[in-house]
């Protein structure tokens, strides 16, 4: 059963775009809710991250917004520049229990042109 | 943040034989994790690992298959036993930080092979 389900699976977005990247959550009990950038022969890495309690976070060029009531959160790359050609991982955990484990959407592999 | 360093990066194995792969954390931490992914999917959780306790099995993954070490807070060893051709994948480490309730790092991965 996928908890986290991701799309779409892949994007391409020109130079100076935006580009946008849906989740969607079924386990109530999610409470952390992380973007992961991983690039070829690389493991991934954390980009940015949202709790609950907020509706929306900017760090730089990357923006999540948050819908609890749909349980729904999306990626927004502002500006987007060929660096950002990668795959993205959507991921969500429960802090107070569960261990702590990530559950990982399927994936976008995100090409910017030129 | 934590670097993790796995060994090897990639391996080419006989089906049959097993490989242990090593993750290195160049700091103390309480919870390391072993991932699968498979090449252009989506990682899946094998189990977790605490120093000093036996590693906590995800549903459809079993100690006999992937036994994994925790002799301390810094090192662990993940190893893929008696393998077959439906092993190969990529393999990821990931710790978190002391005092990091949430953040999680990764090691690069090792791409394995079996043929």
């Amino acid at each position: 059963q996928q908890q986290v389900k991701q799309s779409p699976q892949s994007l391409i977005v020109q130079k100076g775009g935006i580009s946008i990247i849906n989740c969607a959550y079924e386990n109530t009990a999610f409470d952390y809710f992380p973007w992961y950038q991983q690039f070829p022969g690389k493991g991934p890495a954390l980009l940015i991250a949202i709790r609950p309690d907020v509706s929306e976070k900017k760090e730089g060029r990357f923006t999540i917004s948050f819908n609890k009531s749909a349980k729904q959160f999306s990626l927004h790359i502002m500006d987007s520049q060929p660096g950002d050609s990668a795959t993205y991982f959507c991921a969500a955990s429960e802090i107070t229990g569960g261990g702590n484990k990530l559950t990982f959407g399927t994936g976008t592999q995100l090409k910017v042109e030129l | 943040s934590a670097v993790i360093s796995q060994k090897p990066s990639r391996d080419i194995c006989q089906r049959g034989t097993s490989l242990t792969i090593q993750c290195q954390v160049d700091s103390q931490v309480t919870m390391m994790f072993w991932y699968r992914q498979q090449p252009g999917q989506s990682l899946t959780l094998i189990a977790t690992a605490n120093q000093g306790s036996e590693a906590t099995y995800e549903s459809g993954f079993v100690i006999d298959k992937f036994p994994i070490s925790r002799p301390n807070l810094t090192f662990s060893t993940l190893t893929v036993s008696n393998m077959s051709p439906e092993d190969s994948s990529i393999y990821l480490c990931s710790a978190r930080p002391p005092g990091r309730r949430t953040e999680a790092f990764f090691g690069q991965g090792t791409r394995l092979t079996v043929v």
